[in-house]
């Protein structure tokens, strides 16, 4: 059982530039998150999906977008990269909006 | 967003020695998880509480759910080198349906 899958696991951007962390489970939980973790601080809430075709903003939405085509997959899209959004991003899922959340391995993104 | 303050900061305690750690919130939660996370990977679950007043016990951990609802503890007892990490709180407002809310993170080191 692989659980919560991302990849990258490790990713340079130059400024400007553009890319798609991807996030899988296979797990077949409705919720779907994604958290953003920098150096000292707890994760903060990027985005999260209760199901298929819907998404919604966490607390720092600001520079990335989101879809939710299927269950599985929950990929997370930066467009116009900048330093700020160097750090490790961690995809998770839930069975409901309550249970606790599943972690994958987090994607490492320096941006310069 | 929410603020939850997580204390201490960082821990380093003698192989067997016993580890207290809290977090604390301005608002009433309904739910309390507890994580650990090793370098490079992503949180895993130690502890899920759900009630005021919950104690709940993990082998050497115990986390209780803080009748104030505002606040929540974890302990371990007789500390192994294998508990080296960082643990976190994560909570989730009785306001905001989806979404936990992460503390800073304690370190901890054990020193064998």
């Amino acid at each position: 059982n692989a659980g919560v899958t991302q990849t990258p696991k490790f990713r340079i951007l130059k400024i400007g530039q553009s890319m798609t962390l991807q996030c899988a489970q296979d797990m077949n939980h409705n919720y779907m998150y994604w958290y953003r973790q920098d150096p000292g601080m707890g994760l903060k809430l990027i985005y999260y999906s209760v199901g298929a075709g819907i998404t919604d903003k966490g607390e720092v939405p600001n520079g990335y977008n989101v879809s939710r085509s299927t269950t599985e997959d929950f990929p997370l899209r930066l467009e116009l990269a900048a330093p700020s959004q160097t750090s490790v991003y961690f995809c998770a899922s839930s069975t409901t909006g309550i249970s606790p959340l599943h972690f994958g391995n987090g994607t490492r993104l320096t941006v310069t | 967003g929410q603020q939850l303050n997580q204390s201490p900061q960082s821990m380093f305690i003698q192989e067997g020695e016993d580890v207290s750690m809290n977090c604390t919130s301005s608002s009433i939660f309904n739910t309390w998880l507890w994580y650990k996370q090793d370098p490079g990977e992503g949180p895993v679950l130690l502890i899920a509480l759900y009630k005021a007043g919950e104690l709940t016990s993990n082998g050497r951990l115990t986390a209780q759910f803080g009748i104030t609802r505002k606040d929540s503890f974890l302990n371990i007892s007789a500390s192994i080198p294998s508990d080296v990490g960082i643990y976190f709180c994560a909570g989730q407002p009785a306001n905001t349906g989806n979404q936990f809310y992460f503390g800073t993170g304690t370190s901890l080191t054990v020193i064998p």
